[in-house]
């Protein structure tokens, strides 16, 4: 079965610092990648997304994503964040299967940024 | 344009009453998608639709819950009889073109079924 997986529940990090948030995906077929984030009080909205061509993927607000096929893996990263970053991030993969387009999202990544 | 719209934002019940959420996608959209979001399951795909058409409904997790969309400007998620489990944010989504690109989400309903 397909799945998304974000190892990090929780992440607390200064202004300034890097950020890295893994996802992992399982599916062998073809896939299209995408970040949203969720600020506090929002819905969610769209940061990134990866259907074809540069694997290396420019969203808003200074992320981008780096799509690794051969490691499944579609990581988030800023090189230095904000306080405005504290969010919730979520990695979403859609699937092909039977015809039909599967969206499955990973459990979320809670960003806490410091002042 | 106005995004996609839900309602109510809030809802709060009673156990074993029927609870009903509504959705209007974006204009022009054909793919409509209801989510569900829990601490503990993170994110979750209920059921989507194409045209009207439920496509896949696989993530409804039980017969109490049942999704509708009568027209391409109209969307229910119903849950009968609701249970204190179902405390949770549901959101929808609307995407437009084959295969659903892009999804743009509703604000969500916070529901809490005591």
């Amino acid at each position: 079965a397909q799945s998304v997986s974000q190892h990090n529940h929780h992440v607390i990090l200064s202004e300034a610092a890097s950020l890295e948030l893994g996802c992992n995906y399982s599916y062998g077929g073809t896939v299209n990648l995408f970040w949203y984030v969720q600020y506090p009080g929002q819905h969610l909205q769209l940061l990134l997304k990866y259907f074809s061509g540069d694997p290396l993927v420019k969203g808003i607000k200074g992320f981008e994503a780096e799509f690794i096929k051969s490691k499944f893996s579609f990581n988030l990263r800023k090189p230095s964040v904000q306080w405005s970053d504290t969010a919730e991030y979520f990695c979403a993969v859609r699937a092909t299967t039977s015809g039909t387009y599967k969206y499955i999202f990973g459990t979320g990544t809670r960003l806490k940024v410091l002042a | 344009d106005a995004g996609v719209i839900q309602s109510p934002r809030h809802e709060v019940t009673e156990m074993g009453q029927e609870v009903t959420l509504r959705c209007k996608p974006i204009s022009g959209h054909d793919y409509l998608f209801w989510y569900r979001q829990t601490m503990m399951r993170g994110l979750e795909l209920l059921i989507y639709f194409n045209n009207n058409v439920p496509i896949d409904d696989s993530g409804m997790p039980e017969d109490r819950f049942s999704a509708k969309m009568p027209n391409a400007s109209f969307s229910t998620l119903k849950i009968q009889p609701s249970e204190p489990r179902d405390s949770a944010v549901y959101f929808c989504a609307s995407s437009q073109g084959a295969g659903g690109k892009t999804q743009y989400f509703g604000p969500g309903t916070r529901l809490l079924v005591l």
